[in-house]
């Protein structure tokens, strides 16, 4: 098992391009999430699924958007990119939404924008 | 005021040295209490959870958890230098909506 793959692992974007981020699990997960971290915040929620066609915001949505494709993908978009969007970021799975699960984290997307 | 609140050190200690981690929160409502580790240019990975109140033990790791002084603590018996990571406590409070809110994360290194 893999576990949950991200890609790409870098990108270098400059203001106003757009981007894709793709996250996959092979878990059989319900739940998918996706994170940014950024030095001194620790992880912030930006977007979840809690099951397939399902999507729901976290604490930071705004200039992103996902689609839960189908049980193994989540995807985050990033429209028009801004510098205050470099950091970090986390595609995670969990298995039931209905209790407690641990989450299962990607290997991150290092992600910089000029 | 962050909902949880986390000293980021960076903190060294040496070899089999205690370490103590700690956070402290501000929402009562938190019944799942976590601890993540991660080590430098990886994804986080869970390393142990606690509900409610109380201690949990595992191997050289023990989690504490005082919800009446909204204080977790993570203590790590005879360190080793393969214990140097980002610890980063997590918090969930609503069954089902599965929201962690994650702590700012504490640097370690432990020198042989």
């Amino acid at each position: 098992n893999a576990g949950v793959t991200q890609t790409p692992k870098f990108q270098v974007l400059k203001t106003g391009q757009s981007m894709t981020l793709q996250c996959a699990q092979d878990m059989n997960h319900n739940s998918m999430y996706w994170y940014r971290q950024d030095p001194g915040m620790g992880l912030r929620l930006i977007y979840y699924s809690a099951s397939e066609g399902t999507t729901d915001k976290g604490e930071v949505p705004n200039g992103y958007n996902v689609s839960r494709l189908n049980k193994r993908e989540f995807s985050l978009r990033l429209e028009s990119a801004a510098p205050s969007q470099t950091s970090v970021y986390f595609c995670a799975s969990s298995e039931d939404p209905s209790e407690y699960n641990e989450q299962f984290f990607g290997p991150g997307t290092r992600l910089t924008v000029l | 005021q962050k909902e949880v609140e986390q000293d980021p050190g960076p903190l060294s200690v040496p070899e089999g040295a205690i370490v103590s981690l700690n956070c402290t929160y501000s929402n009562s409502a938190f019944q799942y209490f976590m601890w993540y580790r991660q080590y430098s240019r990886k994804g986080p990975e869970l390393l142990m959870y606690t509900y409610s109140s109380g201690n949990k033990e595992d191997g050289r790791f023990t989690a504490q958890v005082d919800k009446s002084s909204k204080y977790i603590s993570l203590f790590i018996r005879d360190s080793q230098p393969s214990d140097s990571a980002t610890y980063l406590c997590a918090m969930e409070g609503i069954q089902g909506a599965q929201k962690l809110v994650f702590g700012q994360g504490t640097r370690l290194t432990i020198n042989p």
